[in-house]
């Protein structure tokens, strides 16, 4: 069965920090693809970044950044130079490409991100 | 409009009503999810269904039943609502060609229980 886990429940930081946000996860597929969405305070779940897993590319995009690891089974999610609107929710999920997991996303708990200015 | 939609969007309701929440999309997509979120325990699969003809559980189903009534309708249902199914509920949809990475989400319905 796969799991995501996001063992930082909960983060604080002060304006212009960078900050981590871990995500491991566990499955017996080969084929899987890793997703980050950010949940604002209004609620709506936004599609951040995907993933596939023969793509250990780290990727960047503007302050955010990820970094995909095989080896340790993680897909860090990097946020440089943090402004009071990235305060939100970030999940951390997973999708197989086969077996009775087929097309189900599984989720981390959730890490609560708070920037304060 | 939005390619998923959720109705309602909030909704109190009293303990032991029947309660329906809704989902329609406009993306062509065959798969169609619902999904409940709950503080520090991220979003869990309710029930999933791949065509019209075919409804799965998922892993906290006990207390739902849904009903496919088309393509691009998926309505998740609470027969008779207790509060510790207070939530905000996600309704989400994939493609079968895309399946394990292309989705794509409702704006969620918070549902509070009385």
């Amino acid at each position: 069965a796969q799991k995501v886990t996001q063992a930082q429940t909960e983060i604080s930081v002060v304006e212009k920090e960078d900050v981590t946000l871990d995500c491991v996860y566990e499955t017996r597929d080969t084929t899987y693809y890793l997703f980050w969405y950010k949940q604002p305070p209004s609620g709506e779940l936004v599609f951040l970044i995907r993933r596939n897993s023969f793509d250990e590319q780290n990727e960047i995009s503007g302050r955010y950044s990820w970094n995909f690891q095989k080896s340790t089974s993680s897909f860090n999610f990097t946020i440089t130079a943090s402004q009071v609107v990235d305060s939100a929710v970030y999940f951390c999920a997973l999708s197989e490409a086969r077996g009775t997991s087929y097309g189900k996303l599984t989720f981390g708990q959730g890490t609560i991100l708070t920037v304060h200015p | 409009d939005a390619d998923v939609t959720q109705t309602p969007r909030n909704r109190i309701t009293k303990t032991g009503k029947r309660i329906m929440l809704e989902c329609s999309q406009t993306k062509g997509h065959d798969r169609m999810y619902w999904y409940r979120q709950d503080p520090g325990l991220g979003l869990r699969l309710i029930y999933y269904s791949f065509d019209v003809k075919d409804i799965n559980k998922g892993e906290i189903s006990d207390g739902y039943s849904v009903s496919r009534q088309a393509q691009a309708k998926f309505s998740l249902s609470l027969e008779s609502a207790i509060p510790n199914q207070t939530a905000l509920y996600f309704c989400a949809t994939s493609d079968r060609r895309t399946g394990y990475y292309g989705y794509t989400f409702g704006s969620g319905t918070r549902l509070t229980v009385v």
